[in-house]
């Protein structure tokens, strides 16, 4: 079962930050947050990860909140390529990665 | 680096058919998965293999579906007999270790009709 809950989907403007938000109330120490994305009829892509401390690499920002309960995935200038489905999904390092429905980013012009 | 690599990228045959996907993993890489997606169940997990060596296969659906990993760089997935519910696209994921980044290829598109 997928221990994460996003919204299904969401809206940005192009250009705009897009703030793709994940709730992961149930997470315990030794487990991870991952983010990877499916733009339509391509195979998953890994974005970022993080345990404790907000992540930026060339793609996003993650940032976790202090008590690890939640977690936003930031793409700071969104563009039409964005658009796509993006799973937030938490593991021990050592587990599977179990997909969940994730939230459609439509990224309008 | 050519990324994964899967074969074919699209498959339609008949029920009752044999059907044999291909995965050729990244260079180096010594964990490769197999996942299907389908708009009911979304994207499941099928099997995973490290070091060539089937490592959890609590995902594959039931005896028709068998998956092989014969060296570093091939692996397959057979269904055997196919039925109509098989269809789906099966994506093929590989990484630098079982905890590590998984890299998914492009996916191939199954149809039993």
């Amino acid at each position: 079962d997928a221990k994460t809950t996003q919204p299904p989907s969401m809206d940005c403007a192009e250009g705009r930050a897009a703030n793709l938000p994940c709730n992961h109330s149930t997470i315990s120490g030794n487990e991870y947050v991952y983010w990877y994305r499916q733009i339509h009829s391509q195979g998953p892509q890994y974005i970022i990860h993080g345990l404790k401390n907000n992540e930026t690499n060339e793609m996003a920002s993650l940032i976790i909140t202090e008590d690890r309960k939640s977690s936003t995935l930031i793409l700071p200038h969104a563009t039409l390529r964005d658009t796509a489905v993006y799973y937030c999904i938490v593991r021990v390092n050592t587990d599977k990665l179990i997909f969940g429905t994730g939230t459609r980013l439509q990224v309008f012009p | 680096d050519a990324g994964v690599i899967q074969s074919p990228r699209h498959e339609v045959t008949e029920m009752g058919q044999e059907v044999t996907l291909r995965c050729k993993p990244i260079s180096g890489h010594n964990s490769l998965f197999w996942y299907r997606q389908t708009m009911m169940r979304g994207l499941e997990l099928l099997i995973y293999f490290n070091n060539n060596v089937p490592i959890d296969d609590s995902g594959m659906p039931e005896d028709r579906f068998s998956a092989k990993m014969p060296n570093a760089s091939f692996s397959t997935l057979k269904i055997q007999p196919s039925e109509p519910r098989d269809s789906a696209v099966y994506f093929c994921a590989s990484s630098f270790g079982l905890v590590e980044t998984q890299y998914f290829g492009p996916g191939t598109r199954l149809l039993v009709l």
